[in-house]
């Protein structure tokens, strides 16, 4: 089975704070994707990779940053966190391109 | 622009009874689709994907229905259980500012009764 995890279920930081989110995938997936997820707006796409140090712009970009070093491993980074970032996040990986996408458990963060 | 919608936020039914949850997608291109599953505090769950040169696949106690006359996709749950209350998404792909990536819907809260 294909197996996601997150490093936090629940964060709670303070506005301006440099927030990580951690994601590790152990299916040797090449593609990773970083999701918020909103009441009434879905699943939005943040950033992704499809190969160790590439990344490339989701539609939400603004204010997010991502670290791709090794293949198992995608990071979140906000680098200035702000009320509005406060959202479930969501880290998925792939085989192959956008298809057949396994999800993490998801981090709810909280920016007060 | 592209979307993926919803025919109904929520659907009751009873423990026992098949379910339906549809979704109707807007991109005549789309060339996968793919249905989630989301439990409360938990993150979505594949359950079964379908790509466009086929018009149903079926799972365990699931099936997938592609009608592409007239853009429409549907999930059928065969006996429907109490541990299948939960949130359910389609997607499909399509073209944002990523370029293809997987476009979702705004899911349907599916309530078992018992």
């Amino acid at each position: 089975d294909v197996k996601v995890t997150q490093s936090s279920r629940y964060l709670v930081k303070r506005t301006g704070e440099k927030v990580f989110l951690e994601c590790v995938q152990d299916m040797d997936h090449e593609n990773m994707f970083w999701y918020r997820q909103d009441p009434g707006l879905g699943l939005r796409l943040i950033y992704f990779s499809y190969d160790v140090k590439m990344k490339e712009k989701g539609d939400i970009p603004e204010g997010y940053s991502v670290s791709r070093e090794k293949k198992e491993r995608f990071s979140l980074i906000l680098e200035s966190a702000s009320t509005n970032q406060t959202s479930m996040y969501l880290c998925a990986s792939s085989l192959r391109g956008p298809y057949e996408q396994y999800f993490g458990p998801g981090t709810r963060l909280t920016v007060t | 622009g592209e979307s993926v919608g919803l025919h109904l936020p929520t659907l009751s039914v009873q423990e026992g009874d098949n379910s339906i949850i549809n979704c109707a997608y807007s991109n005549s291109a789309s060339d996968y689709f793919i249905w989630y599953k989301q439990e409360s505090g938990k993150g979505p769950q594949f359950i079964i994907d379908i790509r466009s040169n086929m018009d149903k696949r079926q799972g365990q106690r699931v099936t997938v229905l592609l009608n592409k006359t007239v853009k429409h996709l549907s999930l059928q749950i065969a006996a429907t259980q109490p541990g299948d209350s939960a949130v359910y998404f389609c997607a499909e792909t399509g073209l944002n500012q990523a370029g293809t990536a997987l476009i979702f819907g705004k899911g349907t809260t599916l309530s078992v009764s018992s």
